[in-house]
């Protein structure tokens, strides 16, 4: 069974840092591309950024641009989203999300609250 | 900056036929977008109900359909049922790595 398992979130202040990791299980990871897509309370979905299987190819949304990085470890079966200068609008639940057959995202995480407050 | 545009919201009756659409601010949606659709209930993760256009994900009820309608990407639900009242998000895949959410359709069924 896919399992998509995020961790790292929390309260952090303006300006702060924090680093989101996606655990992956139940296929290989090594061959899907990723990503991480987020929703802000009350609000639409948003992708963030995409990750190649191997890392040779990464995107991020405009939004958060020179802000945060991608970055996944095929050895530890984990991708990670470490996000810099964090304002009061990123706040949102992360989600980590596979990429399957036809570029859909086939296999979603729970999702991890990540809350940008002073 | 493109946009991806979705009726903010729409109803219908019980056992009725809806059609949700997914167009673009600049030019029309096609095949060559890879549109996907997604139903999202309160606290839960998106899950998908169609992807390239017209593909119905695994255990998808054929009850749901999708299409390209003139240059949108559409979403047919034909005998609506109480349980699809549901937030609906179309996704279109850009190209290079890149995609893009639609701003989500909240479907009422009464």
């Amino acid at each position: 069974e896919v399992q998509l398992v995020e961790s790292g979130g929390g309260l952090v202040k303006p300006g702060g840092s924090l680093r989101l990791s996606c655990a992956a299980s139940g296929f290989t990871f090594n061959t899907y591309s990723m990503n991480w897509v987020r929703q802000a309370p009350g609000k639409g979905l948003e992708w963030v950024s995409s990750i190649s299987s191997s890392s040779s190819y990464i995107q991020y949304g405009d939004s958060v641009k020179g802000r945060f990085t991608i970055s996944r470890d095929n050895d530890k079966n984990s991708m990670y989203l470490q996000m810099n200068y964090l304002r009061v609008e990123d706040t949102a639940v992360y989600h980590c999300a596979r990429v399957g057959l036809g570029t859909r995202f086939d296999h979603w995480g729970q999702g991890i609250l990540v809350t940008v407050s002073a | 900056h493109t946009v991806v545009t979705q009726e903010p919201s729409f109803s219908v009756s019980p056992g009725g036929t809806v059609t949700l659409t997914c167009g673009l601010t600049s030019g029309s949606v096609s095949t060559t977008y890879y549109p996907s659709w997604y139903q999202q209930t309160p606290d839960q993760p998106p899950r998908t109900l169609i992807y390239s256009t017209n593909i119905r994900a695994s255990g998808v009820p054929d009850r749901f359909s999708g299409s390209i309608v003139g240059d949108k990407a559409a979403l047919t639900i034909t005998g609506a049922q109480a349980d699809d009242e549901s937030d609906y998000y179309c996704l279109l895949y850009m190209g290079s790595g890149i995609w893009v959410f639609g701003g989500g359709t909240k479907l009422t069924v009464l």
